[in-house]
C-alpha cells in the first residue's frame, strides 16, 4: 500500500504565525512519531502516538508545540506563534508493533517548515 | 547524559571496497539497535535490526555487528558501489523514542 505521507511538503511562514503539519500513516500501523531534523543531523524525538494516546511527548521542545492523533490515524503537530528557530524539516514516521518488539520505522517525505 | 556517535561525517571509499561504519554509545542498554539509510532530499529507511543477544547480522551485501560490552556497533557494507553513496544514521530504542546518530555520509568512487 501507500507510504506514510505528509502535507505540506513545504510551509513559508512569518514569526508569530500559528502552523498545523498533518501526518497520514501507513494503513493499520499502530504507532506513530513525530521528528524534527536539522541540516547534517539525525532526526530529534519529538512525540509518540499508540493508537490516538499520546504516550511521550518528552521531545516537544516547549508548549508551543502539540501533536494530536484523534482517531488513531492522521496525525497533527502544531507550532503556536512560529520562531524562526523553528524552521526545521519535521518527519512523521509509523510502524506496527514487531512480536518481538525492536519496531521498524517508516518515514514520510517530511514538511520543510520556514519561518521567516 | 546519554549519548550516541557515528564516528566519522564522511567516508570515502572505491568502488568494490568495503565500508565500515561505527557506531558507539554511552548510558544506555538497548535491547536492540537500528541501521537506517538516507538519501538527500529523502525520509531515512530501515535496513537492519540487531538485537542484543545477536552478535552478528546480514542482509545481502550488509553486516551489522553488536558489542553490549563495548557499546559499539559496526555496519559493513562488502563490494560497494556508486549506488551505496548515502547518509548511515544508527539509532537505538530509549523507551518509546528512538535516539538517532548523526550520520556517517558514505561516498563510493568508481
Amino acid at each position: 500500500g501507500a507510504g506514510v505521507s505528509q502535507s505540506p511538503r513545504y510551509k513559508v511562514t512569518k514569526r508569530g504565525q500559528d502552523v498545523a503539519l498533518r501526518c497520514d500513516p501507513i494503513s493499520g500501523h499502530v504507532s506513530l512519531y513525530w521528528y524534527r531534523q536539522a541540516l547534517g543531523q539525525g532526526p530529534e524525538f519529538l512525540t509518540y502516538f499508540n493508537y490516538e494516546a499520546q504516550q511521550d511527548k518528552s521531545g516537544l521542545p516547549n508548549d508551543r508545540f502539540s501533536a494530536e492523533r484523534p482517531e488513531g490515524s492522521i496525525s497533527t503537530l502544531t507550532i503556536q506563534r512560529t520562531e524562526q528557530r523553528d524552521s526545521a524539516m519535521y518527519r512523521c514516521a509509523s510502524s506496527f508493533p514487531g512480536l518481538a518488539g525492536g519496531e521498524t520505522q517508516y518515514f514520510g517525505p517530511g514538511t520543510r517548515l520556514l519561518v521567516l | 547524559s546519554q549519548k550516541i556517535e557515528q564516528n566519522s561525517e564522511a567516508l570515502n571509499i572505491q568502488e568494490g571496497k568495503t565500508a565500515t561504519l561505527t557506531c558507539n554509545y554511552t548510558n544506555y542498554s538497548p535491547a536492540y539497535l537500528q541501521w537506517y539509510r538516507q538519501d538527500p532530499g529523502r525520509g531515512p529507511v530501515f535496513l537492519l535490526l540487531i538485537r542484543e543477544n545477536e552478535k552478528e547480522k546480514r542482509k545481502e551485501r550488509l553486516k551489522v555487528t553488536f558489542d553490549t560490552t563495548l557499546k559499539q556497533s559496526l555496519f559493513h557494507i562488502t563490494a560497494s558501489q556508486p549506488a551505496d553513496s548515502a547518509t548511515y544514521l544508527c539509532a537505538l530504542q530509549a523507551g518509546t523514542a528512538l535516539i538517532f546518530g548523526k550520520g556517517t555520509t558514505l561516498s563510493v568512487s568508481s
